[in-house]
């Protein structure tokens, strides 16, 4: 069985510094991990994804995540935070099962303060 | 329509009452996912399906959760003599193909409809 964990369910940032937001997961075969974002009252919008091709993926708005197999991470990072990134965000993880269903993470509520 | 469309947005039920929640998925899309969204929570997956086929229906909470995809296209998402508990986001995903690559695992969303059950 799959799982993601989140760790930190809120993140507070100022506007202009680092993010990171953590991601680990379990899973019994090499995944396919993605990054979601939420908007208040709006569906999910995918970030970026791991797709085996390179351990550092870039996505959109400026966000990146670096895989790390033996720590079986997939943090998400941003140098510089945006009032404009406040938001939830979401790790995932795909599998084999169900037609490639997700399994998600609780999500992080991101914070930018100015 | 270029994404994945839901109907109504939000939905407020009083217990006991049934409802019934629409997708519209990409144009194309053979795979379609149901998630449930509690308050404060990652969604968590309900059913799948493969054009019309429902090959999981693991999540679905109670057998008073019901969907359907009779044409391979739009969907729905019935819940009978709805809960409190039922009170929840539910999202709609499609997914070009089911298959290994990853672009087959890439899923999009539409943006919800809120269930409120009073």
């Amino acid at each position: 069985a799959q799982s993601v964990t989140q760790l930190g369910s809120h993140v507070s940032v100022s506007e202009g510094a680092l993010v990171l937001l953590r991601c680990n997961y379990s899973s019994s075969v090499p995944p396919y991990l993605f990054w979601y974002v939420q908007y208040p009252n709006q569906g999910l919008q995918l970030l970026l994804k791991y797709t085996s091709a390179a351990t550092l993926v870039k996505g959109i708005n400026g966000f990146e995540a670096e895989f790390k197999k033996s720590e079986t991470s997939f943090h998400l990072t941003k140098p510089s935070a945006h009032m404009s990134d406040a938001a939830e965000y979401f790790c995932a993880v795909s599998g084999v099962n169900a037609g490639n269903m997700l399994t998600f993470g609780g999500g992080t509520r991101l914070m930018v303060k100015p | 329509g270029a994404g994945v469309s839901q109907s109504p947005r939000y939905k407020v039920a009083k217990r006991g009452q049934d409802v019934a929640l629409r997708c519209d998925p990409i144009s194309g899309h053979v795979s379609l996912f149901w998630y449930q969204q509690a308050l404060g929570q990652g969604p968590e997956f309900l059913t799948y399906f493969q054009n019309e086929a429902q090959l999981d229906k693991s999540g679905l909470p109670s057998d008073r959760f019901f969907a359907e995809r009779p044409e391979g296209s739009v969907s729905t998402l019935k819940i009978q003599r709805t809960q409190q508990e039922d009170s929840a986001v539910y999202l709609c995903a499609s997914s070009l193909l089911p298959g290994q690559e990853v672009r087959f695992h890439e899923q999009f969303f539409g943006p919800g409809t809120r269930l409120t059950v009073l």
